[in-house]
């Protein structure tokens, strides 16, 4: 099975800017987690998608959306990008069908902000 | 307090030894529990996963769960300079609706 794809995997925008990133979860996968990390702040938790709606959301504010497409792909949207978004920002599948499942990541893209 | 805290570190070991990771985790109703292993500039790769108290061993990993004390560990045997990266705890609570939680991460450096 492919893995969890992730495009681009580096983008460097500038600020005021906005910015869409896409996920491609592995086959038969439903749910996409996005996350934030950053070297001072860790692995942070944007939100999860599944069946097209929003099922869990973290701390961040409402420049940072997502959506999740019929197929399960997924896209982040960040907007008025900002300095601190400059990270690597993270895609993760899962089946969202059984209590004990895995979560698998993509490799990530990789944002600067200048 | 942070749902998942994992020891600060960074952790040095000499190659061949044993090291110990430690995680605990706040949500006593937390049901599934994950070792991710990452490289710098990688993303994470799954190396554990463990649901039910006791030990879990694969290669030269032993996961170990406690649930009364929220305590879950990493041991990883006959150290090898390759497991040098940053070992993050991740916990999901009861139900497959329920988020997974990271810990900070702690660095491993395994010297040759």
């Amino acid at each position: 099975k492919a893995g969890v794809t992730q495009t681009p995997r580096y983008l460097i925008k500038t600020r005021g800017q906005q910015v869409t990133l896409s996920c491609s979860p592995i086959s038969g996968h439903r749910s996409v987690s996005w996350y934030q990390q950053t070297p001072g702040q860790g692995l942070q938790f944007l939100f999860e998608y599944f069946s097209e709606t929003q099922r869990n959301k973290g701390n961040f504010p409402g420049r940072f959306s997502g959506r999740q497409f019929s197929n399960s792909r997924s896209e982040m949207n960040v907007s008025t990008l900002e300095l601190g978004d400059s990270a690597l920002y993270l895609c993760a599948s899962r089946p969202f069908q059984f209590d004990q499942e895995t979560q698998y990541f993509g490799p990530g893209t990789r944002l600067l902000v200048l | 307090q942070k749902e998942v805290e994992q020891n600060s570190g960074p952790l040095s070991v000499p190659e061949g030894a044993i090291a110990s990771l430690n995680c605990t985790y706040s949500d006593r109703g937390s049901q599934s529990f994950f070792w991710y292993r990452q490289y710098s500039g990688k993303s994470p790769e799954l190396i554990m996963s463990i649901y039910s108290n006791g030990d879990k061993e694969d290669g030269r990993f032993t996961a170990q769960l406690n649930k009364a004390s929220q305590y879950v560990s990493l041991l990883i045997r006959d150290s090898q300079p390759s497991d040098s990266a940053t070992y993050l705890c991740a916990v999901r609570g009861y139900g497959s609706a329920r988020q997974l939680t990271f810990g900070s991460g702690t660095q491993l450096t395994v010297l040759p």
